[in-house]
């Protein structure tokens, strides 16, 4: 069975500084996709980008980067110069195979500090 | 306008009674999901299809029911709710991408049952 592993439940971080979220997962798949989505306080899940197994760089979408270690099996999500507005949960999320389900985390809750 | 709606909001039932949640989108993807959010949990996943003929159930379908009444509409039911049916309701849908498949979630249900 799949499994995502969110540490921390909670992280702090100060305005306009970088912080990263750790995910790792546990599957014998060596094909696979990786998530990650935003759940601010209003409630809605906002995805936020993807990364393949296969794929050879780091996924990047503007301040959000992955940093993808496959022999770790981590997915981390790196969010650069943080803004008061990322104040929100955030999923780690990942899909076995194409069509099946997304497995989720349980998720950190980031306080960006002003 | 939201390319995935979730009607009603937010709902308080009491046990015992039977209700519905509804989900339309507009993105014209063949896929829809319904998920439910516990605090501190992850989501997980209730019932899925992958179009208006194919329903299948997720991790934890006992307890409810679904309609797929079209490809843009995907209902969810709670035959007789009873208190631990408490939580946060999410729809999603997604269009077949192999790895890449991004699930889009709707703004979510809050659920209250007495």
């Amino acid at each position: 069975a799949q499994k995502i592993t969110q540490t921390q439940p909670g992280m702090f971080v100060q305005e306009k500084e970088a912080v990263t979220l750790d995910c790792t997962y546990d599957t014998s798949d060596q094909s696979y996709g990786l998530f990650w989505y935003k759940q601010p306080s209003s409630g809605e899940m906002i995805f936020l980008i993807y990364q393949g197994s296969y794929d050879e760089q780091n996924a990047t979408e503007g301040r959000y980067s992955l940093n993808f270690q496959k022999a770790r099996k981590s997915a981390n999500l790196v969010i650069s110069a943080s803004q008061l507005g990322d104040s929100a949960m955030y999923f780690c999320a990942m899909r076995r195979t194409s069509g099946s389900r997304l497995t989720f985390g349980e998720g950190t809750q980031l306080t960006v500090n002003p | 306008d939201a390319d995935v709606t979730q009607t009603p909001r937010n709902r308080i039932t009491k046990t015992g009674k039977r209700i519905m949640l509804e989900c339309s989108q507009t993105k014209g993807h063949d896929r829809m999901y319904w998920y439910r959010q516990d605090p501190g949990l992850g989501l997980r996943l209730i019932y899925y299809s992958f179009d208006v003929k194919d329903i299948n159930k997720g991790e934890i379908s006992d307890g409810y029911s679904v309609s797929r009444q079209a490809q843009a509409k995907f209902s969810l039911s709670l035959e007789s709710a009873i208190p631990n049916q408490t939580a946060l309701y999410f729809c999603a849908t997604s269009d077949p991408k192999g790895f890449q498949e991004t699930q889009y979630f709707g703004p979510g249900t809050r659920l209250l049952v007495l």
